[in-house]
C-alpha cells in the first residue's frame, strides 16, 4: 500500500524568507514522488519529481525538494518566497514495487500563503 | 509535457439532468484519469480511462452514474448523470504515460484546468 501526508493545513511565510511544506510519504517499495502546485480555479500543475539519483531535486518557478529514505521524506522548499506562490500544494506518490498501483496517491494539499 | 484542455470550463444545471465533460490531450497517452475535487480540498480519484477497454471505476464510483469513454489515445469524456446537488464539484481530468509505454513508467500525470460544476 501507499501513502502520502501533508501534516500542515496551511504554511504562513514572509515575502523574501525560506519556505518549506512538508510531505511524508509510506511504500512498500522504491518510491516515485511528485509535487503539484494549483492556483485559484486552475488545475494542478507538475512542480517536480524524484525518481531516482540525485536526492535534490530542481522544478519549476525556484522550488526544489529534498528526498530523504531514512525520514520517509519529500519536503518542498524555496529559499526566498514571493506572493504570488500562494497557492495549494500537492505532494504525490507512487510506489515502484512489483505489483504497486500505477496510480499516485495525492496528499490532502497545504495552502502556502505568503504574506507581503 | 502534455496540454491538457476541458470543456466546458464551468456550467450551471439543474438537478435530474447529465452533463458530459470532454477532455482533449495534445499529444497520444496510454492513461487518462478522472478526478473530483472540492474547492481547497485533495483529489479523488473516480475512474481511470482506458482506450478501448471499460473503464475502472474505485470505490464509491458507478459506470452508471459516471459512464466514461475513451475512443482513442487524446480524448476522453465524462458524463455526470442524474445530477443532484451532492455533485457539485470540480471535476479534472489528468493524462499521464505516454502511448507504446508501459503503464508503470514514471511518467508524471498532467492535468487539465477542471470543470466547476454547480447543480442546483
Amino acid at each position: 500500500a501507499q501513502s502520502v501526508a501533508q501534516p500542515e493545513d496551511q504554511v504562513n511565510v514572509a515575502e523574501g524568507n525560506p519556505l518549506t511544506v512538508k510531505c511524508t510519504y509510506s511504500v512498500s517499495g522504491n518510491p516515485y514522488l511528485f509535487w503539484y502546485v494549483q492556483y485559484p480555479n486552475r488545475g494542478l500543475q507538475f512542480l517536480l519529481k524524484y525518481i531516482t539519483g540525485d536526492n535534490l531535486v530542481k522544478g519549476s518557478y525556484g522550488f526544489e525538494a529534498e528526498f530523504n529514505k531514512s525520514q520517509t521524506s519529500f519536503h518542498l522548499k524555496k529559499p526566498s518566497a514571493l506572493v504570488s506562490d500562494s497557492a495549494l500544494y500537492f505532494c504525490a506518490v507512487r510506489d515502484h514495487a512489483s505489483g504497486g498501483s500505477y496510480i499516485p496517491t495525492f496528499g490532502r494539499g497545504t495552502s502556502l500563503i505568503v504574506h507581503p | 509535457s502534455a496540454v491538457i484542455s476541458q470543456k466546458p470550463s464551468r456550467d450551471i444545471c439543474q438537478r435530474g439532468t447529465s452533463l458530459t465533460i470532454q477532455c482533449q490531450v495534445d499529444s497520444q497517452v496510454t492513461m487518462m484519469f478522472w478526478y473530483r475535487q472540492q474547492p481547497g480540498q485533495s483529489l479523488t480519484l473516480i475512474a481511470t480511462a482506458n482506450q478501448g477497454s471499460e473503464a475502472t471505476y474505485e470505490s464509491g464510483f458507478v459506470i452508471d452514474k459516471f459512464p466514461i469513454s475513451r475512443p482513442n489515445l487524446t480524448f476522453s469524456t465524462l458524463t455526470v448523470s442524474n445530477m443532484s446537488p451532492e455533485d457539485s464539484s470540480i471535476y479534472l481530468c489528468s493524462a499521464g504515460g505516454s502511448s507504446g509505454r508501459g503503464i508503470r513508467s514514471p511518467d508524471t500525470q498532467y492535468f487539465g484546468p477542471g470543470t466547476r460544476l454547480t447543480v442546483l
